[in-house]
């Protein structure tokens, strides 16, 4: 499986946007980035996902490098329920399990 | 649109008993996954079910671990007899399992399994 590293922590000030790096160099060609994120005792939830173009959801925004060999997820507005861990994810098609590494646990400030 | 169940919540048992955790996914997921989660670290996969035949069970350490998903539907993991090490949360997910697209997974709260 194809892996990413990710910073173990990040902090943030609430209200202000925060930016989740996350490298995968050996990307390949059809590699879907997800993100997906776990609150304190639930299980992950689906964030948002990207190929090669920048996406927006309501929850975030992706920004994948022209290279594709890292990406970026911003939050615009931390807010404290943000608090969790963000896996970064590679996936080539949707019906296989997802391969989670810790992840970065973001914590936000009041 | 009723998310992924899972029950218990919460199981306290004694090394070497049994005990079977249950899920149900969102109605119409084809696919469902057990994954184990161990303190501080990610999900890692156990077993995977398309409808009710069974993907991919690598991970599962079968001489203690069993799963089954009759009927395409509901699931049930079971450990026979647990170990110090099993000791951690059970978490059930599903997706419509559309192959070549980028179907999201969708996760129950998990089962925090403590072995004393």
């Amino acid at each position: 499986d194809a892996k990413t590293t990710q910073p173990n922590s990040m902090e943030s000030n609430e209200e202000e946007p925060v930016h989740l790096p996350c490298n995968h160099s050996t990307i390949s060609g059809t590699d879907y980035i997800h993100w997906y994120r776990q609150l304190p005792s639930q299980g992950p939830e689906y964030v948002i996902h990207g190929l090669t173009s920048n996406v927006n959801n309501r929850m975030a925004s992706l920004a994948i490098a022209e290279d594709r060999k890292s990406s970026t997820l911003i939050l615009h507005r931390a807010t404290l329920r943000d608090a969790a861990v963000y896996y970064c994810i590679l996936s080539y098609s949707g019906n296989t399990p997802l391969v989670f590494g810790k992840g970065t646990r973001l914590s936000v400030i009041a | 649109e009723a998310g992924v169940a899972q029950s218990p919540r919460y199981k306290i048992i004694e090394k070497r008993q049994s005990v079977a955790f249950w899920c149900n996914p969102i109605s119409g997921h084809a696919t469902l996954y057990w994954y184990q989660q161990i303190l501080g670290q990610g999900p890692k996969l156990l077993i995977q079910f398309q409808n009710n035949g069974v993907v991919d069970d690598s991970q599962l350490p079968k001489d203690r671990f069993s799963a089954e998903r009759l009927k395409g539907v509901d699931s049930t993991l079971k450990i026979q007899p647990a170990k110090l090490e099993d000791s951690a949360v059970y978490l059930c997910a599903s997706s419509l399992a559309s192959w070549g697209s980028t179907d999201t997974q969708y996760f129950g709260p998990g089962t925090r399994l403590t072995v004393l």
